[in-house]
């Protein structure tokens, strides 16, 4: 069964900096979708960055970037020019390619920024 | 379509009692997703449809679980008898094809078993 870790509870940021999530792994296909999700407080999760396995070139959007070590299974999120607004839960995802596309969270980061 | 409504926001209920969640996804989304979410976790999976089919149950589905999705639209998720580790928030999700495409979450349904 795929498992996803993510072994930073929390996380802060001062405004305008930057940090990176960490997330890994273990899966035994080769093809595969990475995703990281942001839930706010309150409110509903919402896609932040995909990934797929195939590709060796790192996703980028806007200020979120990933660094994705396809061997080492990790799957990294940098937040870049961190904004108040990007407090929030971030979820990292893995769903097989094929199959039935059940996708597996992990526990999840709390991301605080700091004024 | 403004995307993926849950149905109702909030429920409290006493121990014992079945509650009944609605999910409608977006209309064009053959793929819709049931999740459970407790404090401090990530979502757990609990069941998938591909239209009107059940494709998949989580183990964490017991006997008192039973979801439905009538004619492939909305679906319906009811909890029998009710336990005070059913407390979560319910989530539900839609997609075309989750990865190559996007999934869209509702609001959630969170439960409170007293």
């Amino acid at each position: 069964a795929q498992t996803v870790t993510q072994s930073q509870p929390e996380m802060s940021v001062q405004e305008a900096e930057t940090v990176t999530l960490s997330c890994t792994y273990d899966t035994s296909e080769s093809d595969y979708y990475l995703f990281w999700y942001k839930q706010p407080p309150s409110r509903q999760m919402i896609l932040v960055i995909r990934q797929e396995a195939y590709k060796q070139q790192n996703a980028t959007e806007n200020r979120f970037s990933v660094n994705f070590q396809k061997a080492a299974k990790s799957f990294s999120l940098k937040i870049s020019d961190s904004q108040l607004g990007d407090a929030a839960m971030y979820f990292c995802a893995y769903v097989d390619s094929g199959g039935y596309q059940k996708v597996t969270f992990g526990i999840g980061t709390k991301l605080q920024v700091i004024p | 379509d403004t995307g993926v409504s849950q149905d109702p926001r909030h429920k409290i209920t006493k121990r014992g009692q079945n509650v009944t969640f609605r999910c409608d996804p977006i209309s064009e989304h053959n793929r819709l997703y049931w999740y459970r979410q407790t404090l401090g976790q990530g979502p757990e999976f609990l069941t998938y449809f591909q239209n009107e089919a059940q494709l998949e149950k989580s183990r964490l589905l017991s006997d008192r679980f039973s979801a439905e999705r009538p004619k492939g639209s909305f679906s319906t998720l009811e909890i029998q008898r009710t336990e005070q580790g059913d407390s979560a928030m319910y989530l539900c999700a839609s997609s075309l094809a989750w990865g190559r495409t996007e999934a869209f979450f509702g609001q959630g349904t969170r439960l409170t078993v007293v």
